[in-house]
């Protein structure tokens, strides 16, 4: 049957700090990994990617961090903008589902002005 | 360049009614995914389709169906709607898999289905 789903949580940041948003994936095996960000009402987008041969990767004012030990991903926010609020998704290269990017649950970030 | 196109955008269904949605990509590529996505919840993998005229299961795919006829076409299918499949549907595409060119997996995502079903 369908699982029970978790709300998401939520991460609240001043304008102009930096923010950092956590996921945890469940795949040691997975060797690639996405993160995403989703505005009211729109679909997912790309905003930066690594490989499991890399810890880091830096990117516009983002930069993604892998510690594959404990199996945790991170996504690194500077300086936050309100236009940084939106809902940012994790998504790991699943190989039980022929190396297709399965989603975390998603943390929704809101900028405070 | 549309990317990824999804019709319709809106739809009420009763319980019982069918109906399919359309996902039209014209990026040429040869992944194509259906996710649904519950209020406050994140994504979760209905099926997916590595190319033309192939299809697999993704995390939840009992009450759905597939085709992938086209490259540039993959259609979700619900038989008989139930109010659990009230949800908004998402439609991605992707070049390729891991394993070849880093930048390939990445997806590319429709505007969304927004479906009730009473």
């Amino acid at each position: 049957g369908e699982s029970v789903g978790l709300h998401l949580p939520t991460l609240s940041v001043q304008e102009g700090d930096n923010s950092i948003i956590n996921c945890a994936y469940s795949n040691s095996a997975s060797d690639y990994f996405i993160w995403y960000k989703q505005e009211s009402g729109k679909g997912p987008q790309f905003i930066i990617d690594i490989r499991s041969n890399m810890d880091k990767r830096q990117g516009q004012r983002v930069t993604v961090l892998l510690n594959k030990t404990v199996k945790h991903l991170s996504l690194q926010i500077a300086a936050t903008q309100p236009g940084d609020s939106a809902v940012y998704f994790c998504a790991e290269n699943k190989k039980e589902y022929g190396n297709k990017l399965v989603f975390g649950a998603g943390t929704i970030l809101r900028v405070k002005s | 360049n549309a990317g990824v196109t999804q019709t319709p955008k809106f739809r009420v269904l009763k319980t019982g009614q069918s109906m399919t949605l359309l996902c039209a990509q014209d990026m040429n590529h040869e992944y194509m995914y259906w996710y649904r996505q519950d209020p406050g919840m994140g994504l979760r993998l209905i099926h997916y389709s590595v190319g033309e005229g192939t299809t697999a299961k993704g995390e939840v795919p009992d009450g759905y169906n597939v085709s992938r006829l086209k490259k540039q076409n993959f259609l979700l299918g619900l038989e008989s709607a139930a109010p659990s499949q009230t949800s908004v549907y998402f439609c991605a595409s992707s070049y390729s898999g891991p394993g070849r060119r880093f930048k390939d997996t990445e997806a590319f995502f429709g505007q969304g289905t927004r479906l009730t079903v009473v």
